[in-house]
């Protein structure tokens, strides 16, 4: 069945600073989704991806996704606090189902 | 409010005892979906629902059974035959087309004793 791999599985960052999550699937997917789990919360939809090689931003996040439609990467710049969390990507076929990585969680050095 | 609800938060539970998970939404979702999520491991699909009265196996069905006798309403039981039952539930629900968000529920948080 369709893998999604996801590195780092922890990123400690500096305040400030900037950091990439990435996303890598065996299977060609029809879209991508990415999430954030804050501490003792659920996941929350973040965005969607649809088109090989698409860019799309959120102020300080910026996710891609590659020309083959199997890897996604998301970006953020300036790294805050209110950035701490778990982010999933979460990889789309033409069944309703999601296959969503093991994540990157993030925690900031003030 | 529209949202998805999922009780109780926290769960106790002794070996060997069946558990049923609730999860209700308002928002008029067709599809439906049970996680389980374990430190390290992201979330893995249990069942799900596109439609009332059919559900389907995900990953990880063993031990689990589901009903989907409402639109509104989509109940996880874990068994006593689930040999590591202790984690955390997530329920999800979005509109049927594959291109669509999921909703999250708080979870509940089971502990087997």
């Amino acid at each position: 069945g369709q893998q999604v791999m996801q590195i780092p599985q922890y990123q400690h960052v500096q305040e400030g600073e900037d950091f990439t999550t990435y996303c890598n699937s065996s299977t060609t997917l029809s879209n991508i989704q990415w999430y954030k789990q804050r501490p003792g919360g659920h996941p929350v939809f973040l965005i969607q991806l649809v088109k090989s090689g698409e860019v799309k931003k959120q102020k300080r996040l910026t996710f891609q996704f590659g020309e083959a439609k199997k890897n996604s990467s998301l970006h953020i710049t300036a790294t805050q606090t209110t950035d701490v969390g778990t982010y999933f990507c979460a990889g789309g076929s033409n069944d309703y189902k999601l296959s969503f990585g093991a994540g990157t969680t993030v925690t900031v050095r003030a | 409010d529209g949202g998805i609800t999922q009780s109780p938060k926290y769960l106790f539970r002794k070996e060997g005892q069946n558990v049923t998970l609730s999860c209700e939404q308002n928002l008029n979702h067709d599809a439906m979906y049970w996680y389980r999520q374990d430190p390290g491991q992201g979330l893995r699909l249990i069942y799900y629902s596109q439609i009332v009265n059919d559900f389907q196996k995900g990953d990880i069905a063993e031990g689990y059974s589901v009903s989907r006798e409402k639109k509104e309403s989509f109940p996880l039981t874990v068994t006593s035959a689930q040999k590591n039952p202790t984690a955390f539930y997530l329920c999800a629900s979005k509109q049927r087309s594959s291109y669509n968000e999921q909703f999250f529920g708080p979870g509940t948080r089971l502990t087997v004793l």
